[in-house]
């Protein structure tokens, strides 16, 4: 069965400075993978996402992610932190293949805290 | 409308009473999800709706949870019964066939919060 896990519930970082948010999925195939952030009051809006092709994607607001098959993960990564950046940050994992109906499942979330 | 609409945006209800949540998706998107978020408990699936397929019901919680879409449009929640536990905020989603190029973006509703007393 697909899933997703975020192992990092809460992050702290300084503002300016480098972060990664990590995913690492189950999936039968490869997956169309995304990541999605929740500001405070905000609904869920798609950061990037990954289908195929160059691994490394760009997303909006300076994020990109990495999808590396050998080891399940599509960490998100930025180089400069931002206080606008403060959020929840959901990965997920979706895409059709036998067996499956192409629903996203999505990971359990990372809240990003940001310090001045 | 230019964006998911759900409706109501907050509902309280006493236990045991049965809720209605609505989603009007964007239009022309064929794909419709609802999910429930939790404190701390991330984005639980619930239901998928594509096109004209038989939806997706495998993350319903109990048979207390049922959903709708007439006319591949607009899609209704029911909870039946209401427990404490059914409080969290339902988000609704769309997005268009997984075929195209905008293949699995969703885009998300502001939800609708339901406190159980």
């Amino acid at each position: 069965a697909q899933s997703v896990t975020q192992p990092d519930i809460h992050i702290t970082v300084s503002e300016g400075a480098s972060l990664e948010l990590r995913c690492n999925y189950s999936y039968g195939a490869t997956p169309y993978l995304f990541w999605y952030v929740q500001s405070p009051g905000q609904g869920l809006q798609l950061l990037l996402k990954y289908f195929s092709g160059d691994t490394l994607v760009q997303g909006i607001k300076g994020f990109e992610a990495e999808f590396k098959r050998s080891q399940s993960s599509f960490n998100l990564r930025k180089p400069s932190v931002h206080w606008s950046d403060a959020a929840e940050y959901f990965c997920a994992v979706g895409g059709l293949l036998a067996g499956n109906t192409g629903k996203l499942i999505f990971g359990q979330g990372t809240t990003l805290q940001v310090k001045p | 409308g230019a964006g998911v609409s759900q409706s109501p945006s907050n509902k309280v209800t006493e236990k045991g009473k049965d809720v209605e949540l609505r989603c009007d998706p964007i239009s022309g998107h064929t794909a419709l999800y609802w999910y429930r978020q939790s404190l701390g408990q991330g984005l639980e699936f619930l239901i998928y709706f594509q096109g004209n397929s038989a939806p997706d019901k495998s993350g319903l919680p109990s048979d207390r949870f049922s959903a709708e879409r007439t006319g591949g449009s607009v899609s209704t929640l029911t909870i039946q019964r209401t427990q404490q536990e059914d409080s969290a905020v339902y988000l609704c989603a769309s997005s268009r066939d997984l075929a195209g190029a905008g293949a699995g973006e969703l885009f998300f509703g502001e939800g609708s919060r339901l406190t159980v007393l």
